[in-house]
């Protein structure tokens, strides 16, 4: 069972432009939403961060909006770059007691020059 | 990666042999995970350790597969017997208590079984 729902599978998007990843959950307990990205070969790493005390998390370019209410969070990427060609996880878990990541299936985003 | 380091990077492995992957986390982090990431696909949750202590172990298979973080050196994922299937990256991931959520992931050991 998919804990935590992503889409799309893959996106390609203009350099310049604006990329839009969504996820959607069931488990109202959890309380933690990371986005993870990941180059070829590597590990993931920790993108941004947000718990739904908030609507919104913005850092640089990478902004994750949060609706409680529809179970709902996106990542969006401002100003995409070629260099942003990578993987995106996201990912929930519940703040108390076992700290395991559930984690969608992953977005290969491309962005074009 | 934050410094959680796991080798081997690569490991090549014969169908029924044993496969030992090996992970030291970020310096002065007690909690390790172990996920599994198929080709093409997110990763997987398998085991949650604390030191010498296994707290959840809901995704770990039933046969072949066992971890350990001892109280002195690296925690170990052990497959034993592998087969074809096993093939996957394996990644390591630690935290500390005072991280909160953080989890911070190594680069990954990848286990090819032909």
């Amino acid at each position: 069972q998919q804990q935590v729902k992503q889409s799309p599978q893959s996106l390609i998007v203009q350099k310049g432009g604006i990329s839009i990843i969504n996820c959607a959950y069931e488990n109202t307990a959890f309380d933690y939403f990371p986005w993870y990205q990941q180059f070829p070969g590597k590990g993931p790493a920790l993108l941004i961060a947000i718990r739904p005390d908030v609507s919104e998390k913005k850092e640089g370019r990478f902004t994750i909006s949060f609706n409680k209410s529809a179970k709902q969070f996106s990542l969006h990427i401002m100003d995409s770059q070629p260099g942003d060609s990578a993987t995106y996880f996201c990912a929930a878990s519940v703040q108390t007691g076992a700290n395991n990541l559930f984690f969608g299936t992953g977005t290969r985003l491309t962005v074009i020059p | 990666n934050a410094g959680v380091m796991q080798n081997p990077r690569h490991l090549v492995r014969r169908r029924g042999q044993e496969a030992r992957l090996r992970c030291s986390p970020v310096k002065g982090h007690s909690h390790v995970y172990w996920y599994r990431q198929l080709p093409e696909e997110g990763l997987k949750f398998m085991v949650y350790l604390q030191k010498e202590n296994i707290i959840d172990e809901s995704g770990m298979p039933k046969e072949r597969f066992s971890a350990e973080f001892p109280k002195e050196g690296p925690s170990i994922l052990r497959i034993q017997q592998v087969v074809r299937g096993d093939s996957a990256a394996y990644f390591c991931a630690s935290s500390s208590a005072n991280s909160g959520n953080t989890i911070y992931f190594g680069e990954g050991s990848w286990l090819t079984v032909v």
